[in-house]
């Protein structure tokens, strides 16, 4: 089956500083993303999604990137805030299996005050 | 408007006994799925309902598992003769189109 993975299980960062959360994906056909943050205690929240006929996708303080030819994609998190701390999950998809959707297991990210 | 809701928050329960999860989706969203996540584990897909089409369950992991969704909107997760290997947190998440999922808070099962 497809698998996505990140390669920093863990990543801290300095309170201001800029985060970049990465992912890599197994199935060159997937054409939709999604990257979603779970706090402690809570569900996944849907951050930003990015289709196959972009490259880059800017949402508020948050940029996706997707880089098709090495399967590969990044979150970027300007100015972290200490509300960022969560984990942090990718996930691929291909659009119309509407049931075929596959997570990777995340990022925790650690904002240091 | 109101999000995915779940309910209960937290079930404990003893090993052998049947538990039921509930899920409100979001009004409107045709679509419903459930997850299951351990920790420090991704999603684990279980089952899948799209409006009044047959519900794809391949990710029910054994047939102690079960879930329904009455009048395309409410879907209840039944777990018969719970085991250990059960307890996980259990999540909903619906969507309007099959694409982006919202996801309730989830349901946290311990079985003892």
């Amino acid at each position: 089956g497809e698998s996505v993975g990140l390669h920093l299980p863990t990543l801290s960062v300095q309170e201001g500083d800029n985060s970049i959360i990465n992912c890599a994906y197994s199935n060159s056909a997937s054409d939709y993303f999604i990257w979603y943050k779970q706090e402690s205690g809570k569900g996944p929240q849907f951050i930003i999604d990015i289709r196959s006929n972009m490259d880059k996708r800017q949402g508020q303080r948050v940029t996706v990137l997707l880089n098709k030819t090495v399967k590969h994609l990044s979150l970027q998190i300007a100015a972290t805030q200490p509300g960022d701390s969560a984990v942090y999950f990718c996930a691929e998809n291909i659009v119309g299996n509407f049931n075929k959707f596959y997570f990777g297991s995340g990022t925790k990210l650690n904002v240091k005050p | 408007g109101a999000g995915v809701s779940q309910s209960p928050s937290n079930k404990v329960t003893e090993k052998g006994k049947d538990v039921e999860l509930r899920c409100d989706p979001i009004s409107g969203h045709t679509a419903l799925y459930w997850y299951r996540q351990s920790l420090g584990q991704g999603l684990e897909f279980l089952i899948y309902f799209q409006g009044n089409s047959a519900p794809d369950k391949s990710g029910l992991p054994s047939d102690r598992f079960s879930a329904e969704r009455t009048g395309g909107s409410v879907s209840t997760l039944t777990i018969q003769r719970t085991q250990q290997e059960d307890s996980a947190v259990y999540l909903c998440a619906s969507s309007q189109r099959g694409d982006t999922q919202y996801f309730g808070p989830g349901t946290r099962l311990t079985v003892l």
